[in-house]
């Protein structure tokens, strides 16, 4: 069963510019989450996806946006990049979601580095 | 909001026990208890999770205390593949998820 893929897997954007990063789920989960890594905030919980809906939102400015697919793979979207964006981004997909306490498969993470 | 505290980083030697602690003291009732690691360039990976009582897998076991403001994560034999940092997520009924900053763990061979 193929894992999670996030691509890219790094990009380097300029402060103002927007970034798309897109995660494709294991078959069959519904669920897609997304997540931030970064020294100083450690991982933070941005959004997450089931069935094409948002069941909810991170403490994150409106600048983070997502949406999912049909097919359940999901685009994570921010805009008017800021150099506190780059991180490490991290998706991850499930079963049942997380209120459905399965567990979550991560992906590698796209590394973005904003200059 | 509810938070976790681990300690930075932890040793053990290889095939010893090892006792991963996590608090919790603001956990709500319907709260569950998850534990994840994640080594160097990967994402994380889940071990375990549970609710009030102690659960065992194949990767580990995690003790909840009574009164759930306090978790522990079992490995029984650490090997070098457990070399990682380990967190300590709570996963709330209203579907959102605090993580905890991460237990670095070494093992000794």
């Amino acid at each position: 069963k193929a894992g999670v893929t996030q691509t890219p897997r790094y990009l380097i954007k300029t402060r103002g510019q927007q970034v798309t990063l897109s995660c494709s789920p294991i078959s069959g989960h519904r669920s897609v989450s997304w997540y931030q890594q970064t020294p100083g905030q450690g991982l933070q919980f941005l959004f997450e996806y089931f069935s094409e809906t948002q069941r909810n939102k991170g403490n994150f400015p409106g600048r983070f946006s997502g949406r999912q697919f049909s097919n359940s793979r999901s685009e994570m979207n921010v805009s008017t990049l800021e150099l506190g964006d780059s991180a490490l981004y991290l998706c991850a997909s499930s079963l049942r979601g997380i209120s459905g306490n399965s567990p979550l498969h991560f992906g590698n993470g796209t590394r973005l580095t904003v200059t | 909001d509810a938070k976790t505290t681990q300690p930075n980083s932890m040793e053990s030697n290889e095939e010893e026990p090892v006792h991963l602690p996590c608090n919790h003291s603001t956990i709500s009732g319907t709260d569950y208890i998850h534990w994840y690691r994640q080594l160097p360039s990967q994402g994380p990976e889940y071990v375990i999770h549970g609710l009030t009582s102690n659960v065992n897998n194949r990767m580990a076991s995690l003790a909840i205390a009574e009164d759930r403001k306090s978790s522990t994560l079992i490995l029984h034999r650490a090997t070098l593949r457990d070399a990682a940092v380990y967190y300590c997520i709570l996963v709330t009924g209203a579907n959102n998820l605090f993580f905890g900053t991460g237990t670095r763990l070494t093992v000794i061979p």
